[in-house]
């Protein structure tokens, strides 16, 4: 299996609140980040977590932790058109300094 | 003013043929990026550069070869180009790559069709 992974696609409707999810295999992973994609953009780092820490909360976003079970959740909450894009996952680990991304989730966000 | 810029946005071009995609970085940044996305949005490292070493993914095949001529710049040069190369192309930079916190940030990418 894939080392980061994730589901390819959320539908939500505008003003409910997102939840994109992501497993990761390796333990050793230090820092666990949360990129956007927009059509036709490179991506852009959103936030990121560091391996000991369990939430971190910027403006409306939220991000959980669970290292025993290596699942790591992006929370929007009151949800907007313009957040529709690719949110990929990505783990680095204290082996390696390039971080492993997962294969993108598209949230769709409909009216 | 764009951080990480990378030319051309589109290339198209034939089988067999060689090409060149260029990446620039103004970020002062030491460590450069290449990552390969697939049409399913997979997103694949192919290369990553500092003034002190290159670790390449040793499933790119060797027709891809990276050339900095200093550190604000990492070129990917594609040899005899194949059907299968077609792709997005992503350039990135970041800071310090001993640093654990390692932010990358991207280019808008380079979308490659062989026909």
């Amino acid at each position: 299996g894939e080392d980061v992974e994730q589901s390819l696609f959320l539908s939500v409707r505008e003003g409910d609140s997102s939840v994109i999810n992501c497993t990761y295999t390796d333990s050793s992973s230090t820092y666990l980040y949360w990129y956007k994609q927009e059509p036709g953009a490179g991506l852009q780092l959103l936030t990121y977590i560091f391996s000991n820490m369990d939430m971190k909360q910027d403006q409306r976003l939220t991000v959980l932790l669970n290292k025993k079970d290596k699942h790591l959740s992006l929370r929007i909450a009151d949800t907007q058109t313009g957040d529709s894009a690719i949110y990929f996952c990505a783990e680095r680990s204290g082996g390696s300094y390039i971080p492993t991304f997962g294969r993108g989730t598209s949230l769709i966000v409909h009216p | 003013d764009t951080a990480v810029s990378q030319t051309p946005k589109y290339l198209v071009t034939q089988m067999g043929n060689d090409k060149s995609i260029k990446c620039e970085q103004n970020l002062g940044h030491d460590t450069m990026y290449w990552y390969k996305q697939d049409s399913k949005k997979f997103l694949k490292i192919m290369f990553s550069y500092n003034n002190k070493e290159l670790i390449i993914n040793e499933t790119v095949p060797n027709r891809f070869s990276p050339k900095s001529p200093d550190k604000a710049h990492l070129n990917l040069h594609i040899n005899s180009l194949e059907l299968g190369d077609s792709a997005v192309y992503f350039c990135a930079s970041s800071q310090d790559s001993t640093d654990d916190n390692e932010k990358l940030f991207f280019g808008s990418g380079t979308q490659l069709s062989v026909l």
